[in-house]
């Protein structure tokens, strides 16, 4: 069984960029695509944007401007910068694999990044 | 693309909780469906508009058709209390949208 782990800092500078990793075990990130969606506290999800296994990636229109996803296949991790944060990007963010017609078949159990003025 | 879902449903136990999830021409489009519990991550229950994954019970099922896409949970139990997403993929904009989501309340 695939599963998705998220780590990085909990406590990010307004301003500065916001760095997060997702270690995949269980199975291999070839193959796939892989999301990275947030949640604001009390709010709906909000899709960031995927990377494929290759290094392609497709990022929401509304925030391309500001993310940046990488992977690295030999160490079955995929990464999330998100540069110049405010407080409006506080969030649970969570890792997510990509299924069937683009649903997202497997999560992690999320990461809440506070953003400090 | 903008998917609009109503904010909160509360059923009785034992009873059927229609959630619906509409957008323009959204029949067009495979919806997607979350259960997410209180302090848990998102849980696929229904994908391509009717389809289970494994484990999901034969209670819950899907239907699209027209500008709305519905999750139906048949027999309510107090498991079932959660947030539910609908989503899908805009093809116009290479992005994927979620719904605003419904808070299903069991009574």
């Amino acid at each position: 069984q695939v599963q998705l782990q998220e780590s990085g800092p909990g406590l990010v500078k307004a301003s500065e960029t916001l760095s997060l990793t997702c270690s995949v075990s269980g199975g291999s990130v070839r193959g796939y695509f892989w999301s990275w969606i947030r949640q604001p506290p009390g709010k709906a999800l909000e899709w960031i944007g995927y990377i494929y296994y290759t290094g392609s990636t497709t990022y929401s229109p509304s925030l391309k401007s500001r993310v940046t996803m990488s992977v690295d296949t030999s160490k079955n991790q995929f990464s999330l910068n998100l540069a110049s944060v405010t407080a409006a990007d506080t969030a649970v963010y969570y890792c997510a694999r990509d299924g069937y017609l683009s649903s997202v078949d497997r999560w992690g159990r999320g990461t809440l990044v506070t953003v400090t003025s | 693309y903008v998917l609009t879902q109503p904010p909160s449903l509360s059923v009785a136990p034992g009873l059927t909780a229609a959630i619906t999830c509409g957008g323009d021409n959204i029949g067009s489009k495979s919806v997607h469906w979350y259960q997410q519990r209180p302090g848990q991550a998102p849980l696929l229950v229904v994908f391509d508009g009717s389809d289970r994954p494994s484990g999901i019970p034969e209670r819950v099922s899907g239907s699209n058709s027209g500008n709305t896409a519905t999750l139906t949970i048949s027999r309510v139990e107090a498991g079932d209390e959660a947030d539910y997403y609908c989503q899908v993929w805009d093809s116009t904009n290479n992005h994927r949208v979620f719904g605003g989501g419904t808070t299903l309340t069991v009574l």
